[in-house]
């Protein structure tokens, strides 16, 4: 089946870093990819719609200079925390989905702590 | 706006039993909705979707438009069926990215 990978698992950094999240798709293309987040005890909240080549399109409430997302290539999309606080410390989930495929396939998820 | 509410967030049964998982939506419009499930220790995966109209490991899932429901079922509760439920509604209007209720844990008793 489709499968989906992100990179780091898990990361700690200081606060006011930036720090780059991974998604990739392994054997599949994804012209669309999602990222969530999670908080503790909470459900996953959507926070932008990642397409291949052109500008993600961002939920409201998220900033878009906060949260950069760059999807590059068909099989790779990148979520940066610029100047990370403690408030962002969270799970971040991304998911992809294949042309003309409802199904989104989940990543296993990168928990971010800023201390 | 759109919302999935799931008001369990524990639900505990015991092997063999039936098992209901509520699920209720907001959503102006034709719905579509799905089922998630994570397992202990592994990434969240799509158990059912109501298009389908698919039975997959036992489970099955109607969509009620009148109640704006769409309940998980089970007639006999398995132990493997233990894990975290997520019912969530997708979202039209060109970002189809997902709207997840809170989840609900379901534990089966042995």
């Amino acid at each position: 089946g489709a499968v989906v990978s992100q990179h780091p698992s898990w990361v700690i950094c200081k606060s006011g870093t930036s720090v780059k999240i991974e998604c990739r798709s392994l054997d599949f293309q994804a012209t669309t990819m999602f990222w969530y987040r999670q908080f503790p005890k909470q459900s996953l909240m959507l926070m932008a719609t990642s397409n291949e080549g052109s500008k993600a399109t961002y939920e409201q409430g998220v900033e878009k200079d906060k949260f950069l997302i760059n999807h590059a290539s068909l099989t790779l999309s990148t979520l940066t925390v610029t100047s990370a606080h403690p408030e962002d410390s969270s799970f971040y989930i991304c998911s992809a989905r294949q042309p003309g495929v409802e199904t989104q396939y989940f990543g296993p998820g990168t928990r971010l702590l800023v201390l | 706006a759109q919302r999935v509410t799931q008001p369990e967030k524990l639900l505990s049964v015991f092997k063999g039993a039936p098992v209901e998982l509520k699920c209720n939506y907001s959503y102006s419009g034709s719905p579509e909705l799905f089922w998630y499930v994570q397992y202990s220790r592994q990434r969240l995966q799509l158990l059912l979707r109501h298009i389908s109209r698919e039975s997959i490991k036992g489970f099955t899932a109607d969509l009620n438009k009148g109640e704006t429901s769409f309940h998980l079922k089970k007639p006999f509760a398995q132990e493997e069926d233990s894990a975290m439920y997520y019912c969530a509604l997708r979202n039209r209007g060109g970002a189809d990215g997902l709207t997840f209720g809170k989840g609900t844990h379901l534990i089966i008793q042995p």
